[in-house]
């Protein structure tokens, strides 16, 4: 079975600068997807970045870019120009790419709480 | 709006009542899933349909019941909760393999029920 761990509990940035989140998982699957998720007070889990293991070109959404080291299985968050509005609790998460009759499982990390300091 | 709506969004309940919860998505998603959020854990995934079809069932108690009458609508019938059943109930959908989507389709969530138990 495949487990992800974030081994932050929490991380607190400067408002502007750049925070970096870790992200570890096991898995024997050489074909897979991660993600990161964030989740504000409202409570709603919103789609961060996500990366296919297949590429060896790591993510970028505008301030958030990864870290995706394959054999090390590590898959860390960059985020940059650290905004107030970013300040949540994040998760990583694994999928397999096995094409399975079910659903689309993904399996979670226990987060990260960011807090970001004016 | 989030395409994803849960009601209610609080709900207190005694050991011996039944209740139910609601999610419904408005995305044309084929998958949908119930996870369960508690403290210092990481997210539990609990149900997944797929075209209204239960597809996976995550050792879940028989306390919990789901229901999928069609692909937009997604129920948790609860009775007979435990105070250790507290928690966030998050509901997420996505287009899952058999509607086409890819590995990498993410999951929409909800704003979850924030469920206590007493």
């Amino acid at each position: 079975a495949q487990t992800v761990t974030q081994s932050q509990p929490e991380m607190s940035v400067q408002e502007a600068e750049t925070v970096t989140l870790s992200c570890t998982y096991d898995t024997s699957e050489s074909d897979y997807y991660l993600f990161w998720y964030k989740q504000p007070p409202s409570r709603q889990m919103i789609l961060v970045i996500r990366q296919e293991a297949y590429k060896q070109q790591n993510a970028t959404e505008n301030r958030f870019s990864v870290n995706f080291q394959k054999a090390a299985k590590s898959f860390s968050l960059k985020i940059s120009d650290s905004q107030l509005g970013d300040a949540a609790m994040y998760f990583c998460a694994y999928r397999s790419a096995r094409r399975e009759t079910s659903g689309s499982r993904l399996t979670f990390g226990e987060g990260t709480q960011l807090t970001v300091n004016p | 709006e989030t395409g994803v709506t849960q009601t209610p969004r609080h709900l207190v309940m005694g050991m011996t009542n039944k209740k139910s919860l609601k999610c419904e998505q408005h995305l044309g998603h084929n998958a949908m899933y119930w996870y369960k959020q508690s403290a210092k854990k990481p997210l539990e995934l609990m149900f997944v349909y797929n075209f209204k079809e239960q597809t996976e069932n995550n050792s879940v108690p028989s306390r919990f019941s789901p229901e999928c009458p069609n692909s937009s609508h997604l129920f948790l019938h609860l009775h007979t909760l435990q105070p250790e059943d507290s928690a966030l109930y998050l509901c997420a959908s996505s287009q899952g393999p058999m509607g086409g989507g890819r590995g990498n389709s993410p999951l929409h969530f909800g704003n979850g029920t924030r469920l206590t138990v007493t």
